[in-house]
C-alpha cells in the first residue's frame, strides 16, 4: 500500500506556463483534496471531489482546475502560472462511508513560480 | 467562514516535560477537530482528533481537550521526546456535507532539547 502518492517533488515554472500535479491513491478512497500551504501557514483548500467525475471548488480555486476521471487519480491544473501560486501542494484522501476515515496526505509537491 | 487561530507559533521545551498548543475556532457548526504532525519534507500525518460529543480523548502520551462553550481546543503531548519535534497543526471541521473540508491553523513548531 503505497498511500497518497504525488509527482513530481519539486518543480520549478516560469511566469505564464502550465502544468499538471499528479495525485493517485490506491486506498480506494472516495474523496480526494488538494490543499495548499504557503509558509508559515496553515493548510488552504483548493479543490476536493467526492467522487468519479464530481468535483468542486474549495476556499482558494482562483488559478486551478481539477479532474477526476477514476477514484485513484486526483491532478491539478495551474494554467497561465503566477508568483503567488509558488506554494507547497498537498493531496490528500479519506473514505467517507459508515465509519469515516480520516484525510491521508502525500508528501507534497513544492513549486516555485518565477 | 471557519477561522481557526492556534498559539503558540514557537515552543521550546526540554526532553521529559509536557507542551500544550492550544486553537479556537469561530463556526459553533464545526464538530470535528484533528492534530496533524508535519516533519519536514512530509505531508500532515493524524496524531489524535475528537468529536464534539467528547471533551477529552487520550492516546499514549497524547491528549486532546475540548471545551465546546468557549469554542477551543487544547493538544497535550506530555513526557517530550526529541522526537516530537516538529510543527503541529489542529483543524476544525464541519461535518456532512462538509465533510474532509478542514479549516486550519498556521501551526506550531514544537522544539524538543534533548
Amino acid at each position: 500500500n503505497a498511500g497518497v502518492t504525488q509527482t513530481p517533488k519539486f518543480r520549478i515554472l516560469k511566469i505564464g506556463q502550465s502544468m499538471t500535479l499528479q495525485c493517485t491513491q490506491d486506498m480506494n478512497h472516495n474523496y480526494m483534496y488538494w490543499y495548499r500551504q504557503d509558509p508559515g501557514m496553515g493548510l488552504k483548500l483548493i479543490y476536493y471531489s467526492v467522487g468519479a467525475g464530481i468535483t468542486d471548488k474549495g476556499e482558494v480555486p482562483n488559478g486551478y482546475n481539477v479532474s477526476r476521471s477514476t477514484t485513484e487519480d486526483f491532478p491539478l491544473r495551474l494554467e497561465l502560472a503566477a508568483p503567488s501560486q509558488t506554494s507547497v501542494y498537498f493531496c490528500a484522501s479519506s473514505y467517507a462511508g459508515f465509519e469515516d476515515s480520516p484525510l491521508h496526505f502525500g508528501n507534497g509537491t513544492r513549486l516555485t513560480v518565477t | 467562514g471557519e477561522n481557526v487561530e492556534q498559539h503558540p507559533s514557537t515552543l521550546s521545551v526540554q526532553e521529559g516535560d509536557s507542551a500544550v498548543i492550544k486553537c479556537t475556532y469561530s463556526d459553533s457548526a464545526s464538530n470535528y477537530f484533528p492534530w496533524y504532525k508535519q516533519e519536514l519534507g512530509k505531508g500532515p500525518q493524524l496524531i489524535i482528533d475528537i468529536r464534539s460529543n467528547v471533551g477529552e480523548k487520550k492516546d499514549q502520551r497524547i491528549a486532546v481537550t475540548l471545551n465546546k462553550t468557549a469554542k477551543h481546543f487544547s493538544l497535550h503531548i506530555t513526557e517530550t521526546q526529541p522526537e516530537d519535534s516538529a510543527v503541529y497543526f489542529c483543524a476544525a471541521e464541519r461535518g456532512g456535507t462538509s465533510y474532509g473540508k478542514l479549516t486550519f491553523g498556521q501551526g506550531t513548531i514544537l522544539t524538543v532539547h534533548p
